[in-house]
């Protein structure tokens, strides 16, 4: 079975400051895919970051980076200068195959002028 | 870049009317996928569909559920006799990680 699980129900950042979500899953497949998702007040679903589980290199996004470590299962979301508009609800995702996502339970970012 | 768009972006229905939500995927995708998630929790997932058939389905996917692709673009969700707690966004997927804008399903 897969899970994901995001243990900060929320947190906060000063803006221009930098901000880092945690994340860690559980699977027993060795070829998956990690996403974070941005979900603003109008609910959608914004993909932020992807990364392939068999590439070491950590994937980068402008003001947004992952640190990957796929011993500990771990994916935590670095925002560099937050800004305003980075405040939202970050969901950490897994998939394999093709398969059905599996979401964390989010953390509210709140970003303070 | 490609997106899938989802129609209405808002429902209000009566408890135990019919609804039907519409997704427009991706056009050469072949895996698409329904989520929901009820305010304040978690993204769930309900359905995933390929090569016209379902390939996979969550508990929540009763029998008050069905998915069809009519015509070979749109993607459909139908809730045949809505509850209020089906309240909820509704977000179909495409391809395997874009989502669409999403409808909020409101059961009065």
């Amino acid at each position: 079975a897969q899970t994901v699980t995001q243990s900060q129900p929320e947190m906060s950042v000063q803006e221009a400051e930098t901000v880092t979500l945690s994340c860690t899953y559980d699977t027993s497949e060795s070829d998956y895919y990690l996403f974070w998702y941005k979900q603003p007040p109008s609910r959608q679903m914004i993909l932020v970051i992807r990364q392939e589980a068999y590439k070491q290199q950590n994937a980068t996004e402008n003001r947004f980076s992952v640190n990957f470590q796929k011993a500990a299962k771990s994916f935590s979301l670095k925002i560099s200068d937050s800004q305003l508009g980075d405040a939202a609800m970050y969901f950490c995702a897994l998939q394999y195959n093709f398969n059905k996502f599996y979401f964390g339970s989010g953390t509210k970012l709140n970003v303070k002028p | 870049e490609p997106e899938v768009t989802q129609t209405p972006s808002h429902q209000v229905t009566q408890m135990g009317q019919e609804v039907i939500l519409r997704c427009v995927p991706i056009s050469n995708h072949l895996y698409f996928y329904w989520y929901r998630q009820i305010l304040g929790q978690k993204v769930e997932f309900l359905v995933s569909f390929y090569n016209n058939e379902i390939s996979e389905k969550s508990e929540i996917f009763d029998d008050q559920f069905s998915v069809e692709r009519p015509d070979g673009s749109n993607f459909t969700l139908k809730i045949r006799s809505t509850k209020l707690e089906d309240s909820a966004m509704y977000f179909c997927a495409s391809g395997s990680y874009t989502f669409g804008s999403g409808t909020r399903l409101t059961v009065v």
